[in-house]
């Protein structure tokens, strides 16, 4: 079983749209999650971290983990053609990260 | 914002050539990370450093890779013999401490010919 699991997309939003990104992982013992968002020739760009069951808001950004069913999201609000990216989903074993392979994300204008 | 910042953005080697890849990681950050991305493959961690020594290393991370830091400002990846496998981005990470998120650099591009 793959550690951290990420439908790849691609998904495809209007502008305005609430967008929905999720994840799973496998083992219990992962204690932060963390999301990146990776433009097209770049490096993963840290986007939120947390490390508690519940929600943590930035902006337009929510973070959302259930460790009971080990199951991590990401919502993003008031969606805008700047957000189109690719979006890793995260967490941690020791002091490496483990990455999902991505979700392809295009916000059309 | 301070970030991590990597030299060159892209390299083009031969096979069997030896490859240096630079970082300059974020000022007062204590840990550095290699990883690398195959392309349409995910971010996969190759090694970590830290106190002037390889803390974890992946068994991607074989005997043709070393990492060193030095002096007090650069960190780089050295691979030693290079192989067509070896094309992929490479990205450099630092972080203060272990419980804290790590920040990327922009990566290069390592392309063997």
């Amino acid at each position: 079983q793959k550690e951290v699991e990420q439908d790849p997309g691609p998904l495809s939003v209007p502008e305005g749209a609430i967008v929905s990104l999720n994840c799973t992982y496998s083992n219990s013992a992962f204690q932060y999650f963390m999301w990146y968002r990776q433009y097209s020739r770049k490096g993963p760009e840290l986007l939120m971290y947390t490390y508690s069951s519940g929600n943590k808001e930035d902006g337009r950004f929510t973070a959302q983990v259930d460790k009971s069913s080990k199951y991590i999201s990401l919502f993003i609000r008031d969606s805008q053609p700047s957000d189109s990216a690719t979006y890793l989903c995260a967490t941690n074993r020791d002091d490496k990260i483990i990455f999902g392979k991505g979700t392809r994300l295009h916000i059309l204008p | 914002e301070p970030e991590v910042t990597q030299t060159p953005s892209h390299q083009v080697t031969q096979m069997g050539q030896e490859v240096i890849l630079r970082c300059v990681p974020i000022s007062n950050h204590l840990y550095f990370y290699w990883y690398r991305q195959i392309l349409g493959q995910k971010v996969e961690f190759l090694v970590s450093f830290y106190n002037n020594e390889i803390s974890e290393k992946s068994e991607i991370f074989d005997d043709q890779f070393s990492v060193e830091r030095p002096d007090g400002s650069n960190f780089t990846l050295k691979i030693r013999s290079t192989k067509l496998e070896d094309s992929a981005m490479y990205f450099c990470a630092s972080t203060v401490n272990r419980d804290q998120p790590q920040h990327f650099g922009d990566g290069t591009r390592l392309s063997i010919l």
